[in-house]
């Protein structure tokens, strides 16, 4: 089946400094989706790309589904960032089918 | 605005007992709906989806079933649970982009 590989599992930062997650497919997908994880488990939308790259604040994304991955960047990383981010990819075949990877626990420090 | 309800926000059920957790979206017209479902420490993974009206696929066999009797509702059932239905169940529509619920937490005892 289709996978969707995420790393790094966890990620430590100190506050003001950054860094990226990443996430690899092993199939060309068609979008991506990245997530955070609110304190009720569900799922808060970061982003949503067919191509390219999106920027909201101190987030940035970036998909490339000729090379299959796809990277969420945070910059100045404050405490309440802290939190479990997931990236989600669809096929497209027919429907929209999301694929999950299994998280990215990050912990921002002071 | 667009708004996505579940119910209940939390369930302790019986091995055995039946199940039924609702879903309603509200400000969107004909969206796809997923039921989706995540076990304590496991992936979340799409269960069913929709379309329309009347119509459920499911990708995932778990002993469940869905339905959907209306356009803005999404119904997740099972007459008999057993331990491994315990986990998180998120709804979620699109018409492109997905966006989910508040989800149910479900215990099997």
């Amino acid at each position: 089946g289709d996978q969707v590989e995420q790393s790094p599992s966890a990620l430590s930062l100190h506050e003001g400094t950054g860094s990226a997650l990443r996430c690899n497919f092993t199939t060309t997908m068609r979008a991506v989706q990245w997530f955070r994880k609110n304190s009720r488990g569900s799922l808060i939308n970061l982003f949503y790309l067919a191509s390219g790259t999106k920027e909201n604040g101190r987030l940035k994304s970036a998909f490339d589904s000729k090379e299959r991955y796809s990277t969420l960047h945070i910059r100045d990383a404050q405490l309440e960032d802290s939190g479990t981010y997931f990236c989600a990819a669809e096929r497209g075949s027919g429907y929209n089918k999301l694929t999950f990877g299994k998280g990215t626990v990050l912990l921002v420090s002071p | 605005a667009q708004t996505i309800h579940q119910w209940p926000v939390a369930e302790i059920k019986a091995v055995g007992s039946p199940l039924s957790l609702g879903c309603t979206i509200k400000g969107k017209s004909s969206p796809n709906l997923y039921w989706y479902w995540q076990a304590t420490g496991g992936t979340l993974q799409q269960l069913f989806y929709s379309i329309t009206v009347g119509q459920v696929e499911s990708v995932v066999q778990l002993n469940l079933s869905a339905s959907r009797p209306k356009d803005d509702q999404f119904i997740l059932s099972t007459e008999k649970l057993l331990l491994s239905h315990s986990g998180f169940y998120l709804c979620a529509w699109s018409l492109d982009e997905q966006y989910f619920g508040p989800g149910t937490r479900l215990t099997v005892l």
